[in-house]
């Protein structure tokens, strides 16, 4: 099963921040917080991942909270290809398999 | 930079037939995962499979088999085809060895099963 949990839609209006929520509130210690999204009938996309400290590349940052129960994606200037289902993930590196959730289906309105 | 590649795109096949799919993996990577995605679902862990050994496995059936080449290209196979295998199937690939091992997995595009 899944260790996390998201809402299942979000809306977010285009050229605002979309901010997704994630917790994962039995994350162990040596577990890693990566986000995938899964634009419609593709394979799902890498974004990010992080351990404790925040992150940023060019598609996104990732919040993680101090007790790293909980976490944020943040998409700073959506548009509308940013709608996808996004998935929230908690993973041990060298752990061979991705155990995906439902995820949040983000719908960016024009 | 050549990403994670998938044969075919499509394809049909009726009960109890058999079928193969490929994956080539991104350029540098040694690893080859496979998933089942139902439509509506998450993807679902099939195995893993490295230095042409299958590393782990999920909850799959032995119906479900496959192969990892020298070149670390994977094929998956499914045997005696159930209306239940129609499905996105996904490979994703990642590097495990080395010092500057990188255990993200890069997923193709997938190979969408119809199975009448």
């Amino acid at each position: 099963d899944a260790k996390t949990t998201q809402p299942p839609s979000m809306d977010c209006a285009e050229g605002r921040a979309a901010n997704l929520p994630c917790n994962h509130s039995t994350i162990s210690g040596n577990e890693y917080v990566y986000w995938y999204r899964q634009i419609h009938s593709q394979g799902p996309q890498y974004i990010i991942h992080g351990l404790k400290n925040n992150e940023t590349n060019e598609m996104a940052s990732l919040i993680i909270t101090e007790d790293r129960k909980s976490s944020t994606l943040i998409l700073p200037h959506a548009t509308l290809r940013d709608t996808a289902v996004y998935y929230c993930i908690v993973r041990v590196l060298r752990d061979d398999k991705i155990i995906f959730g439902k995820g949040t289906r983000l719908h960016i309105l024009p | 930079d050549a990403g994670v590649t998938q044969s075919p795109t499509h394809l049909i096949k009726t009960r109890g037939q058999q079928v193969t799919l490929r994956c080539s993996p991104k350029s540098g990577h040694d690893t080859v995962s496979w998933y089942q995605q139902a439509l509506g679902q998450g993807p679902q862990f099939i195995f893993q499979y490295y230095e042409e050994e299958e590393r782990q496995r999920g909850n799959f059936p032995d119906r479900f088999s496959g192969h990892q080449f020298p070149n670390y290209s994977s094929e998956l196979n499914v045997n005696a085809l159930l209306l239940g295998d129609s499905a996105l199937y996904l490979c994703a690939s990642s590097l495990l060895s080395g010092r500057t091992f990188s255990e993200t997995q890069y997923f193709g595009p997938g190979t969408r099963l119809l199975v009448l």
